[in-house]
């Protein structure tokens, strides 16, 4: 069964203190993985896709990195704006065009 | 472009009674996607359309929940009849291809009493 687990489940930075988030994936044939954020009240918003391991993408202080069985969220000095809760997703190259979400991390960052 | 657009934002309604939730995708995306999004379970994908035609409705709970998507630029959600465990956060998506980004939706807050 195709599965997507985030983890930690809450992170709590001080600003300018880098960290990673984890997402693990089990799925039958990786046809993208995506990080979106997600601030309260409000819908995802898409960040990355990442398609084949060994790739990386980078948007500002975000570093999205990629295996066959984990995705790392890098996030390099992180300010109290970048508090929200970051969300990774898979779909699998069977079964249908169906978008897999993890729990997602919750963030926050402290002045 | 507007991004799509989601209403209402909040609805709250009594226990047995039709809810419609309603969805306009970004303009020339050929898929539509409804979530669902609650504490327990998280961001759960309903039903998903590919030029207006359901693809996989795998998702949908029971037979209450029906979805409809009459032309590109419109597609509705709804329940009835409507029980509490239905309360959540409903997002509509939409993708210009298959495999694509899916841009969501504000959301409709659903409470139902």
């Amino acid at each position: 069964e195709d599965q997507v687990t985030q983890s930690p489940e809450a992170l709590r930075l001080q600003e300018g203190e880098s960290s990673s988030l984890n997402c693990s994936y089990t799925v039958s044939g990786l046809r993208g993985l995506f990080w979106y954020r997600q601030d309260p009240g409000k819908g995802p918003e898409f960040l990355f896709t990442l398609y084949s391991a060994g790739e990386e993408k980078e948007k500002e202080r975000l570093k999205a990195t990629l295996t066959k069985k984990e995705s790392f969220l890098h996030i390099t000095a992180p300010k109290p704006e970048d508090s929200a809760t970051y969300l990774c997703a898979v779909q699998a190259r069977t079964g249908g065009f169906k978008t897999i979400f993890g729990a997602g991390t919750r963030l926050f960052v402290k002045a | 472009d507007a991004g799509v657009i989601q209403s209402p934002r909040h609805e709250v309604t009594e226990m047995g009674q039709e809810v419609t939730l309603r969805c306009k995708p970004i303009s020339g995306h050929d898929y539509l996607f409804w979530y669902r999004q609650t504490m327990m379970r998280g961001l759960e994908l309903l039903i998903y359309f590919n030029n207006n035609v359901p693809i996989d409705d795998s998702g949908m709970p029971e037979d209450r929940f029906s979805a409809k998507m009459p032309n590109a630029s419109f597609s509705t959600l709804k329940i009835q009849p409507s029980e509490p465990r239905d309360s959540a956060v409903y997002f509509c998506a939409s993708s210009l291809s298959q495999g694509g980004t899916q841009y969501f939706g504000p959301g409709t807050r659903l409470l139902v009493l």
